[in-house]
């Protein structure tokens, strides 16, 4: 089945300062990787999501990169603001006969943003 | 991005009483929604994956019985714990997936549980 590492898990940066997080994956045949930010208190929200045909993806201050021969894939957060400060998990499939199971979670990286 | 509604946020019981979960998908149909746990500071834990029609599927570890999980519709799961104890106390999250976007799998606010 379909394991998910991620680091770090904590991160703590300075305002403006950019922010890396990494996940690796061990099911091959996974092809579908989404990004999550929770809150406190609140349920995880999907902010950015990559497919495994293509190895980058960037929406404003955030992008996701992926290798699938080294089986990783990376949140990048650039010119960090404080209300970035949350959870961030990232996820991958398991996959069942070809299709997309459930999907299986990091143990998240809780990021600060110093002001 | 798509709109799953979980209520209610936050709900006390006594020790022995039911508590029912609703979750929704606003704006979608949901063949598929999943319920997770979370504790504090740690990672969501899947507990069942619902397909409507069907019964739900388990993951190991978890009471069916103890967690009654009902998917009658396209667009409403409900979850609930049955003769709740103290150690049922937690953080519940349902989450759905849209079959016609490529499978996103969105989640709920989370509803707190505080058993007495």
């Amino acid at each position: 089945g379909e394991n998910v590492e991620q680091h770090p898990s904590t991160l703590s940066v300075q305002e403006g300062d950019s922010a890396v997080i990494k996940c690796t994956y061990s099911d091959s045949a996974s092809n579908y990787f989404p990004w999550y930010k929770q809150e406190l208190g609140k349920g995880p929200q999907l902010i950015i999501d990559i497919r495994s045909n293509v190895g980058e993806k960037k929406d404003q201050r955030i992008a996701v990169t992926l290798n699938k021969t080294a089986k990783h894939f990376s949140l990048h957060i650039t010119e960090t603001q404080p209300e970035d400060s949350a959870v961030y998990f990232c996820a991958a499939p398991t996959s069942y006969g070809g299709s997309q199971g459930n999907l299986i979670f990091g143990k998240g990286t809780k990021l600060s943003v110093k002001p | 991005g798509a709109v799953v509604s979980q209520h209610p946020s936050w709900v006390i019981c006594k020790s022995g009483t039911s508590v029912k979960i609703e979750c929704r998908s606003l704006d979608f149909q949901a063949t598929t929604m999943f319920w997770y746990r979370q504790f504090p500071k740690q990672s969501l834990m899947l507990m069942a994956t619902s397909n409507e029609g069907s019964k739900a599927t388990y993951e190991q570890g978890v009471e069916k019985d103890k967690f009654l999980i009902n998917h009658a519709s396209l667009t409403l799961s409900t979850l609930t714990v049955t003769s709740a104890h103290p150690e049922d106390s937690s953080f519940y999250i349902c989450s759905a997936r849209d079959g016609t976007r490529y499978n996103i799998q969105y989640f709920g606010a989370g509803t707190r549980l505080s058993v007495l």
